[in-house]
């Protein structure tokens, strides 16, 4: 069974601060994905890293994926308060025929002005 | 990206009924997946839908408990069967091909009582 740790699991910041979301595995993903869901909303997907070391930047969000590709971080900038949400990363993992995401438990942001 | 579209978007049903939640993909996607989460928590896999054949069921969830059905490669049904309150959930239809990228439909919230 595939584990993946997320944390934390709750984070209530003021506007214009940073933060970093992580997630952590002892098991090597193919790739691995980070969400954004809204009440009401199903998680939409904000990137993808597949390859160790890898660094994306989406605006004001950075994401990393381990030399490993066991954990990943999510770092957010200056945040806002259109941040706010639940934030969830999965890992992609492929077996033979199967191929299935493996959730972390995700991490309530709330950015208050 | 795919397109998910998912209803009904909610629901209050009494218990021991039953309701067919549908998803439809716009583009022909290999996998697609449903998901059960409580409001600010995680998703839980509740199987792969295959089409054609019978779905693949995770760990605590049943046939006869979440039919699914996949006729083709851009719908699918999960039914919750004689619901209870512990069923009052959000359902998600998930789609994407494999190894790839997975993308959520808007979710169905149902409450049981």
């Amino acid at each position: 069974t595939q584990l993946l740790e997320q944390s934390p699991q709750f984070l209530s910041i003021q506007e214009g601060e940073n933060l970093t979301v992580y997630c952590n595995s002892s098991s090597v993903f193919s790739s691995l994905q980070w969400y954004r869901q809204e009440p009401g909303e199903g998680p939409v997907l904000l990137v993808t890293v597949v390859t160790g070391g890898e660094v994306k930047k989406l605006k004001r969000l950075t994401f990393q994926f381990g030399d490993a590709r066991k954990d990943s971080s999510l770092h957010i900038t200056a945040a806002q308060t259109g941040d706010t949400g639940l934030y969830l990363c999965a890992g992609a993992w492929s077996g033979g025929s199967n191929y299935k995401l493996t959730f972390g438990k995700g991490t309530l942001l709330t950015v208050n002005p | 990206s795919a397109v998910i579209s998912q209803k009904p978007s909610r629901d209050i049903c009494q218990r021991g009924t039953s309701l067919t939640i549908q998803c439809q993909v716009d583009s022909q996607v290999t996998m697609m997946f449903w998901y059960r989460q409580q409001p600010g928590q995680s998703l839980t896999l509740i199987a792969t839908a295959n089409q054609g054949s019978e779905a693949t069921y995770e760990s605590g969830f049943v046939i006869d408990k979440f039919p699914i059905s996949r006729p083709n490669l851009t719908f699918s049904t999960l039914t919750v069967s004689n619901m209870s309150p512990e069923d009052s959930s959000i359902y998600l239809c998930s789609a994407g091909r494999q190894g790839a990228e997975a993308f959520f439909g808007q979710g169905t919230r149902l409450t049981v009582v």
